[in-house]
């Protein structure tokens, strides 16, 4: 069975350009969460969806930022225009069952971004 | 105060040593609890989850969950080289899904 797998491994873009992560889940997985690691600092939350809804967003950082889920297959995150503190490594993880029924999210290899 | 607190690192263990990796979290309504490797450059592997007080054994690592303190850790027995990554210790609370992470702890097993 595949793995979560996110394109392109790196990016490196100039400020106010914009940029597009993807992300495939393991198939077969209804939930699909985008998690954000800057530098020296935690893995932190972004967004959380089920098939194509947005279940919970409150961890996108600002309107810079657009995730979409058409379909309820793979998953798009947009920057635009991209700024310099956006610069990190983007996580996308799935999951079969929600996670606070206590089902794992398995995470893809990330996309490292950079902004110049 | 971070939510999910763990000491940076490195911890440096000879080979076929017991490594202790520890995590303390801040919510109290906490409820589901994950340890994931990660080697450098790769991604967040998932070792051991944990939900109820107590130890739960897998091969060579056992979790430990302390609700009452909010402490979790993971111990490693006979430590390999291989085991040398970052130990990532990520919380999910009540009726939510997202996971918190902590910082991460490096591991580093020499021969």
């Amino acid at each position: 069975e595949a793995g979560v797998t996110q394109f392109p491994s790196h990016s490196v873009i100039e400020k106010g350009q914009t940029v597009t992560l993807r992300c495939d889940p393991i198939s077969g997985h209804d939930n699909l969460y985008w998690y954000r690691r800057v530098m020296g600092k935690e893995i932190k939350f972004l967004l959380h969806f089920v098939k194509e809804s947005k279940q919970d967003e409150s961890g996108m950082p600002n309107n810079r930022f657009l995730a979409e889920r058409t379909g309820g297959t793979y998953s798009t995150l947009k920057v635009q225009p991209a700024e310099l503190e956006d610069s990190g490594v983007y996580f996308c993880a799935s999951s079969q069952e929600r996670t606070k029924t206590g089902d794992t999210q398995y995470f893809g290899p990330g996309t490292r971004l950079t902004v110049l | 105060q971070k939510e999910v607190e763990q000491n940076s690192g490195p911890l440096s263990v000879p080979e076929g040593a017991i490594a202790s990796l520890n995590c303390t979290y801040s919510d109290r309504v906490s409820q589901s609890f994950f340890w994931y490797r990660q080697y450098s450059g790769k991604s967040p592997e998932l070792i051991m989850s944990i939900y109820s007080n107590g130890d739960k054994e897998d091969g060579r690592f056992t979790a430990q969950l302390n609700k009452a303190s909010q402490y979790v850790s993971l111990l490693i027995r006979d430590s390999q080289p291989s085991d040398s990554a970052t130990y990532l210790c990520a919380v999910n609370s009540y009726n939510t899904d997202k996971l918190i992470f902590g910082t991460g702890t490096r591991l580093q097993v020499f021969p």
